[in-house]
């Protein structure tokens, strides 16, 4: 139990091009998802949380108007990098933690990631 | 703020050798402490964890114990194997909305 998917895998795109990116809860209900962004050989930085049906909160740094966050359903949150640019070019990891707490009190569940990279 | 100090890397150790990894941490409440495992290519697996002063946590033959007198939190285990190769993020958590600070992470080789 406690699977988390993401998608796509790796994206390739133009600079100034749009990019979504999918994070689903597979079999449990997610709450919140997180959003994280990891340099090279660095850790990961909390980008926004979103709890679902309402509006992401975004870390201190980070725009909102380029990093795009929708967490529609208990199941689905997406990342959109608008008008992608090279310096946007990292790995984006996704997680989710359970209604209830049933897996158990604030585990994250993690994504595999997405490789962009913007040409 | 939170924060999570993890000893420097790289780490290369031969198989079945021990293994420790030096984390702290600073926290204004009351933590839960995590180590998460990220193997190449993947995303963050949660190894273990433990939510109060002395607790053990424990999974694949690794263990840490929650030190709240050193504010510690240190991984071992006592016969690496190479499979066991990855980067290893020490973390917390303090309050309802689960948002996890990470450490800098450390990568870890194991040679046959």
């Amino acid at each position: 139990g406690a699977v988390v998917s993401q998608h796509p895998s790796r994206v390739i795109c133009k600079s100034g091009t749009s990019v979504k990116i999918e994070c689903r809860s597979l079999d449990f209900q997610a709450t919140t998802m997180f959003w994280y962004r990891q340099f090279p050989k660095q850790s990961l930085m909390l980008m926004a949380t979103s709890n679902e049906g309402s509006k992401a909160t975004y870390e201190q740094g980070v725009e909102k108007d380029k990093f795009l966050i929708n967490h529609a359903s208990l199941t689905l949150s997406t990342l959109t990098v608008t008008s992608a640019h090279p310096e946007d070019s990292s790995f984006y990891i996704c997680s989710a933690t359970e209604a209830g707490g049933r897996l158990g009190y604030n585990i994250q569940y993690f994504g595999a990631g997405t490789r962009l990279s913007v040409l | 703020g939170d924060s999570v100090t993890q000893m420097e890397g790289p780490v290369t150790l031969s198989e079945e050798a021990f293994l420790t990894i030096n984390c702290t941490y600073t926290a204004t409440g009351y933590p839960s402490l995590f180590w998460y495992v990220q193997y190449p290519g993947e995303g963050l697996q949660l190894l273990l964890k433990a939510t109060k002063a002395d607790d053990k946590g424990s999974n694949k033959g690794f263990e840490a114990t929650y030190r709240k007198e050193t504010t510690s939190f240190h991984l071992e285990k006592g016969s690496v194997q190479v499979s066991d190769s990855a980067v290893y993020f020490c973390a917390l958590s303090t309050g309802a909305n689960s948002k996890l600070t990470f450490g800098k992470g450390i990568t870890l080789s194991v040679r046959p």
